[in-house]
């Protein structure tokens, strides 16, 4: 079983409000990930890190930022969030290179009124 | 292009019949396969990978891979109304950190 955690697993908040959606994992996995998808749709790969203190922008554009201190910890920080960031926010890790299996949290919806 | 490509559905199969999941991809680095099942609302699980050309079968599940069509495909047998899903294929290389995903294919298994 996966022990990937994300919080919170449902989050409503005004426009403009600064939030950070967390992740964290006990598998030691060097590789992390946040998606985004919007029901019915496509995963969207928004960032991701290979290790302590990487970090790359995936994809799709987003106006979040991410960072990772620490292996186990993924944190995702919307500075002003506004209504088009409203969708679901997956946080996945896996070992090693890009050849092995992810493993997902729960998500997190995320709606910004 | 599309880095991978799949057919959105709906599937719909009967029950007890074979649902055909099909995948193609356009990096030919592409090294490792995996197909996940996402329930709506939930996170994607994954059912199968494979590394190598050929079948692997895994319980009423059997991935195919051919990489010169650049082609993998997931077949589920005797199919289950609880199979009904959303199918994602994946694929990673070696070379890279990243883990590429398809948009998805609706499985519907009727009664």
């Amino acid at each position: 079983e996966a022990d990937i955690y994300q919080t919170p697993r449902y989050l409503v908040i005004g426009t403009g409000k600064k939030i950070t959606l967390e992740c964290s994992q006990t598998m030691g996995h060097d590789k992390m990930y946040w998606y985004q998808q919007d029901p019915g749709m496509e995963l969207h790969l928004i960032h991701y890190s290979y290790g302590v203190n990487s970090t790359e922008k995936g994809d799709l554009s987003s106006e979040s930022t991410v960072s990772r201190i620490r292996t186990e910890h993924f944190p995702l920080t919307l500075e002003s969030a506004r209504p088009s960031h409203t969708s679901q926010y997956l946080c996945a890790s896996s070992e090693g290179q890009g050849d092995t299996e992810a493993f997902f949290g729960q998500g997190t919806r995320l709606t910004v009124v | 292009q599309k880095e991978v490509e799949q057919n959105s559905g709906p599937l719909s199969v009967p029950e007890g019949a074979i649902a055909s999941l099909n995948c193609t991809y356009s990096d030919r680095g592409s090294q490792s396969f995996f197909w996940y099942r996402q329930y709506s609302g939930k996170s994607p699980e994954l059912i199968m990978f494979i590394y190598s050309n050929g079948d692997k079968e895994d319980g009423r599940f059997t991935a195919q891979l051919n990489k010169a069509s650049q082609y993998v495909s997931l077949l589920i047998r005797d199919s289950q109304p609880s199979d009904s899903a959303t199918y994602l294929c994946a694929f990673g290389m070696d070379s890279s950190y990243k883990l590429i995903f398809g948009s998805g294919t609706r499985l519907l298994v009727r009664p």
